[in-house]
């Protein structure tokens, strides 16, 4: 079974602060992708980052970064220096012989 | 996304109506799906499609009928709607399949969604 699971239902925080959203995955597949998509409040969904089950490096892209650990089965996304902009539902998804969304985190950032 | 546009963007129904959602997509992919998104369940998929001509069931197809006929258009159907069925509905598109759904895994590109309400 795949399972995808986002214990944060809702972040606030303060503009500038980090924040990081958790994601946690269960699967039975050796070789699987990890994605995480943002959904702005004006609704679409937009692809941020796609790893998969092999490449365990960190990585950085401009304020955001992702944090891949198997031996935990999560993959951690943070945010640096958050911005009011950055205010959106964030789901975290597990591919392996299907694709499974999590429920998503809802972060306010407030000025 | 400029690439996938889903029409109507909104609509209430009575119990029992029926409507289609149409889905487009410009970018020449060959697979396409339908999601529904509910609060605190993610996205679900409800059917989708590895080609023109070709239909497939999802997580939660019960209740949708979908229609491929021609590549760029992908078409969900409901023939007799029911307020389970209120959600907002995402199409979305890809050139690369999905494992367990098409041969490859890749991105996916949304529409904007369309948010149903059934009385």
């Amino acid at each position: 079974a795949q399972k995808v699971t986002q214990a944060q239902t809702e972040i606030s925080v303060v503009e500038k602060e980090d924040v990081t959203l958790d994601c946690v995955y269960e699967t039975r597949d050796t070789t699987y992708y990890l994605f995480w998509y943002k959904q702005p409040p004006s609704g679409e969904l937009v692809f941020l980052i796609r790893r998969n089950s092999f490449d365990e490096q960190n990585e950085i892209s401009g304020r955001y970064s992702w944090n891949f650990q198997k031996s935990t089965s999560s993959f951690n996304f943070t945010i640096t220096a958050s911005q009011v902009v950055d205010s959106a539902v964030y789901f975290c998804a597990l591919h392996g012989n299907k694709l499974v969304f999590g429920a998503g985190t809802i972060l306010r950032v407030k000025s | 996304n400029a690439g996938v546009t889903q029409t109507p963007k909104f609509r209430v129904l009575k119990t029992g109506q029926s409507m289609t959602l149409l889905c487009a997509q410009d970018m020449n992919h060959e697979y396409m799906y339908w999601y529904r998104q509910d609060p605190g369940m993610g996205l679900r998929l409800i059917h989708y499609s590895v080609g023109e001509g070709t239909t497939a069931k999802g997580e939660v197809p019960d209740g949708y009928n979908v229609s491929r006929l021609k590549k760029q258009n992908f078409l969900l159907g409901l023939e007799s709607a029911a307020p389970s069925q209120t959600s907002v509905y995402f199409c979305a598109s890809s050139a690369l399949g999905l494992a367990g759904v098409g041969p490859n895994t890749g991105e996916l590109f949304f529409g904007e969604g369309s948010r149903l309400t059934v009385l």
